[in-house]
């Protein structure tokens, strides 16, 4: 079974920091683009990260522009984790975080997600 | 930035009737266009990919159609499960973006 589970989330202060891990199981994980798509509470999704699959030359990475320079996207091929260093969080973070497996062009699956919550 | 709008915002429909969702795109998507449903408290879930091919395990009623700019997800008889909301999704350039999402409500 395809599966994506979160964890790392938690209540933060503003400015502090989080890393969050996705473990990937029953699929290749290293032939597969992944991405990081939030959702605040009660509103819209929103894509905030992407890395390609692992090159020679490295990965290609993607930023939204409201996380650029504050958040870190990576990957560990090796042990089928997808991960995101969060700093210098702000209170328009919080959301539940969902890791997502990109197949061609399409999002799937979705883990559960997890919630990270930004307020003092 | 594409920007995808959707509408209705809300739509009240009742079983057995035929749920018609719409998604314009602020710049053409090409063919990448993909529809994910999401009920309270779950993640979202595949649907339909590249505009009207369905997603594993997901029922006949459910299709997709359009190009380029406009695209339609239509439920052709509702069932009372199909209470969600909606997004459509482009991926066809970074940043990949979602519309703002089709609440159906089955009375």
């Amino acid at each position: 079974e395809v599966q994506l589970v979160e964890s790392g989330g938690g209540v933060v202060q503003p400015g502090g920091s989080l890393r969050l891990s996705c473990a990937a199981s029953g699929f290749a994980f290293s032939s597969y683009e992944m991405n990081w798509v939030r959702q605040a509470p009660g509103k819209g999704l929103e894509c905030v990260a992407f890395i390609s699959r692992s090159k020679s030359s490295g990965s290609t990475i993607f930023y939204a522009d409201s996380v650029k320079g504050r958040f870190t996207i990576s990957r560990d091929d090796a042990n089928n984790s997808l991960y995101l260093q969060m700093n210098s969080l702000r209170a328009e973070d919080t959301a539940v975080y969902y890791c997502v497996r990109e197949t061609s062009t399409w999002f799937d699956p979705w883990g559960q997600g997890t919630l990270v919550t930004v307020s003092s | 930035e594409i920007v995808l709008t959707q509408s209705p915002a809300t739509l009240s429909l009742s079983p057995g009737e035929r749920a018609t969702l719409s998604c314009r795109a602020s710049q053409s998507v090409s063919s990448y266009l993909a529809w994910y449903q999401q009920k309270p408290g779950q993640a979202p879930r595949l649907l339909m990919y590249v505009v009207s091919s369905r997603a594993a395990g997901i029922p006949a009623r459910f299709s997709g159609s359009g190009s380029g700019t406009d695209f339609t997800l239509t439920i052709s008889s509702l069932e009372p499960e199909d209470s969600a909301v909606y997004y459509c999704h482009q991926r066809n350039k970074w940043p990949f973006t979602f519309g703002p999402g089709t609440k159906l409500e089955i009375k």
